[in-house]
């Protein structure tokens, strides 16, 4: 079967930097996306990785290792309002996008 | 109005009865989705187009329909509600040759059903 595994949740301290991990089995690899999900809102486009290697955004960053199923979102210099969930999608061979339960990020003063 | 817009925002319904929830895009978009957010569960496609007069099944099809008539509009019917239908409902939208690009959603619906 397919799947997308992230931790649950995360907590983190305002102005500093965290690390929101990705594992994926899917059948077939198109690209791996990240998404951010505030509470009660739509997921909104961070970032997309087809290719290994970092890719920057400003103050987020994404990974992707094809070979071990892995990538991660890296956040820098935390605000406040970066408190949200965190999405991590896979497209599959079908170019259907499979979805992670996502990471809830709590941000501390 | 600018990008995906969905209605009914929320919505109580008794088991057994008829609903559509309608999303619009007014981006030209050619492909469209339907997705349902539960807690602790990732997004979950219901039914997509990728291009207005066709349609296909998700992940979790049963108990929905779609038809996609015009560029802009996607509507979901649920014909006989029951209550493991109850969930947020996310309609969103891409337009790339092989959907590679990335998904604009709408605000969703927020959908109860007794």
């Amino acid at each position: 079967g397919q799947n997308i595994d992230q931790p649950t949740e995360m907590t983190a301290t305002e102005g500093a930097i965290v690390q929101i991990n990705c594992t994926y089995q899917t059948s077939g690899f198109n690209g791996l996306f990240w998404y951010q999900q505030h509470a009660g809102e739509a997921p909104t486009f961070l970032s997309y990785n087809v290719l290994d290697g970092l890719e920057e955004k400003g103050r987020f960053s994404s990974f992707l290792s094809r070979s071990k199923g892995y990538s991660y979102l890296l956040l820098k210099e935390l605000q406040m309002k970066d408190s949200a969930s965190y999405l991590c999608a896979v497209m599959d061979s079908n170019y259907q996008l499979i979805w992670g339960a996502g990471t809830k990020l709590i941000i501390k003063p | 109005i600018a990008g995906i817009t969905q209605a009914p925002t929320s919505q109580i319904l008794a088991a057994g009865r008829r609903m559509t929830l309608r999303c619009t895009q007014d981006m030209r978009h050619n492909a469209m989705y339907w997705y349902r957010q539960d807690l602790g569960l990732g997004l979950r496609l219901i039914h997509y187009s990728n291009t207005a007069g066709t349609t296909g099944k998700g992940e979790v099809p049963d108990g929905y329909s779609v038809s996609r008539a015009n560029t802009d509009d996607f509507p979901l019917t649920l014909a006989s509600a029951v209550p493991s239908q109850t969930s947020v409902y996310f309609c969103a939208s891409s337009d790339g040759a092989q959907g590679i690009d990335e998904q604009f959603f709408g605000p969703g619906t927020r959908l109860t059903v007794l």
